[in-house]
């Protein structure tokens, strides 16, 4: 099985692009989530999926939007980039919400210029 | 505010030696806790979790401890080997609510 996948694996955007990033997991997960994690900075929630059909903001949602479009997959996407969005941006999913542990995939490595 | 941090950003050991790695929250309504380790260019990956109706749980060579009296927690590694070199993150979730990472600690085996 594959797990998590994330694409692209990195990306160069000039400020004010917008882009979509893709993630399918193939574990049959309920709950998947959006983080961000930047240099010496632990991981921020941007937008999660409890289940399929729903989806609620994180801790750092501006400027992003979200969309579970199946049961596998959960993009996220940037409608104007800005150079704060510089990140490495990752995807998780999980059993259930929050109380079970999380797979991540290999994320991706966006730079906005 | 709610926060999960870590004593020390970076640690350092010798290869053979037992690693402590420490993490401190602030949300007493905490009611889950994991642990994931994050080699460079890759996701975090799952070690260990822990709920606080527990104290401890023992895993293969790692262990978590859980203090909700002064709401700390703690991970110890036995016999550090070189493929631990990594950063480790300490996660909590409020009860309901959000999954909350810490900064993490950089962990440095010796060999």
């Amino acid at each position: 099985n594959a797990g998590v996948t994330q694409t692209p694996k990195f990306q160069v955007l000039k400020t004010g692009q917008s882009m979509t990033l893709q993630c399918a997991q193939d574990m049959n997960h309920n709950s998947m989530y959006w983080y961000r994690q930047d240099p010496g900075m632990g991981l921020r929630l941007i937008y999660y999926s409890a289940s399929e059909g729903t989806t609620d903001k994180g801790e750092v949602p501006n400027g992003y939007n979200v969309s579970r479009l199946n049961k596998r997959e959960f993009s996220l996407r940037l409608e104007s980039a800005a150079p704060s969005q510089t990140s490495v941006y990752f995807c998780a999913s999980s059993e259930g919400p929050f109380n079970y542990g999380y797979t991540f995939g290999s994320g991706t490595r966006l730079t906005v210029v | 505010g709610e926060s999960v941090g870590l004593h020390l950003p970076t640690l350092s050991v010798q290869e053979g030696d037992n690693s402590i790695i420490n993490c401190a929250y602030s949300n007493s309504a905490s009611d889950y806790f994991i642990w994931y380790k994050q080699e460079s260019g890759k996701g975090p990956q799952f070690i260990i979790d822990i709920r606080s109706n527990m104290d401890k749980r023992q895993g293969q060579r790692v262990t978590v401890l859980l203090n909700k009296t002064v709401k700390h927690l703690s991970l110890q590694i036995a016999a550090t080997q070189p493929g631990d070199s990594a950063v480790y993150f300490c996660a909590e979730n409020m009860a309901g609510g959000k999954l909350i990472f810490g900064q993490g600690t950089e962990l440095s085996v010796k060999p």
